[in-house]
């Protein structure tokens, strides 16, 4: 199957800095890419919807400035959370789809990060 | 708006067992997909099976089968023969044709397998 690939698959960062997130597809032009959110042990909550070349969508509750997002080529998302706190420390997962009519989402392996 | 419900948390059982995942979903869609997706402790998610709203037959892959009912709104999970290998974490997922067909997960159900 297609795959996608984040990276750094963890990070740890000081509070109040920024850490920038990559999702990559790696065989395949993704148009859209989601961006997940896991907390411990609970579900995948979607963050936002990124489309290649225009703004991401944001689901709500999500800051759409604390966590920038975006979609310059068909093959990279960057997930880019800013002035990171301790309650950002999460695991974080990109999926990608190849066309916009199937349901089919190839997800990336996340990553972890943790604010000090 | 949709809703998938995986109302047990936690499963443990002894390993050969059998054992089944329920999973019951929400949508006023006539079309959509359903997903199972294993995350190892390593969290990784992993493509198990994708479903349509058209195909309501049983799938069977290995020691893994699926029990789809529309009926119920249900889309169980079934291991035979269970393996310590399984123990992970699993999730049902929806996702509607329209719109951003964006995935809904279940709360998951967190699967061990003792030797």
């Amino acid at each position: 199957g297609a795959v996608v690939s984040q990276h750094p698959s963890r990070v740890i960062c000081k509070s109040g800095t920024s850490v920038k997130i990559e999702c990559r597809s790696l065989d395949f032009q993704a148009t859209t890419m989601f961006w997940y959110r896991q907390f411990p042990k609970k579900s995948l909550m979607l963050m936002a919807t990124s489309n290649e070349g225009s703004k991401a969508t944001y689901e709500q509750g999500v800051e759409k400035d604390k966590f920038l997002i975006n979609h310059a080529s068909l093959t990279l998302s960057t997930l880019t959370v800013t002035s990171a706190h301790p309650e950002d420390s999460s695991f974080y997962i990109c999926s990608a789809r190849e066309s916009p009519n199937t349901g089919e989402l190839f997800f990336g392996e996340g990553s972890r990060l943790t604010v000090l | 708006a949709q809703k998938v419900t995986q109302a047990q948390t936690e499963i443990s059982v002894v390993e050969k067992e059998d054992v089944t995942l329920d999973c019951v979903y929400e949508t006023r869609d006539t079309t959509y997909y359903l997903f199972w997706y294993k995350q190892p402790p390593s969290g990784e998610l992993v493509f198990l099976i994708r479903r349509n709203s058209f195909d309501e037959q049983n799938e069977i892959s290995g020691r893994y089968s699926w029990n789809f009912q529309k009926s119920t709104s249900s889309f169980n999970f079934t291991i035979t023969a269970s393996q310590v290998v399984d123990s992970a974490v699993y999730f049902c997922a929806l996702s509607v044709f329209q719109g951003a067909q964006k995935l809904v997960f279940g709360q998951g159900t967190r699967l061990t397998i003792n030797p």
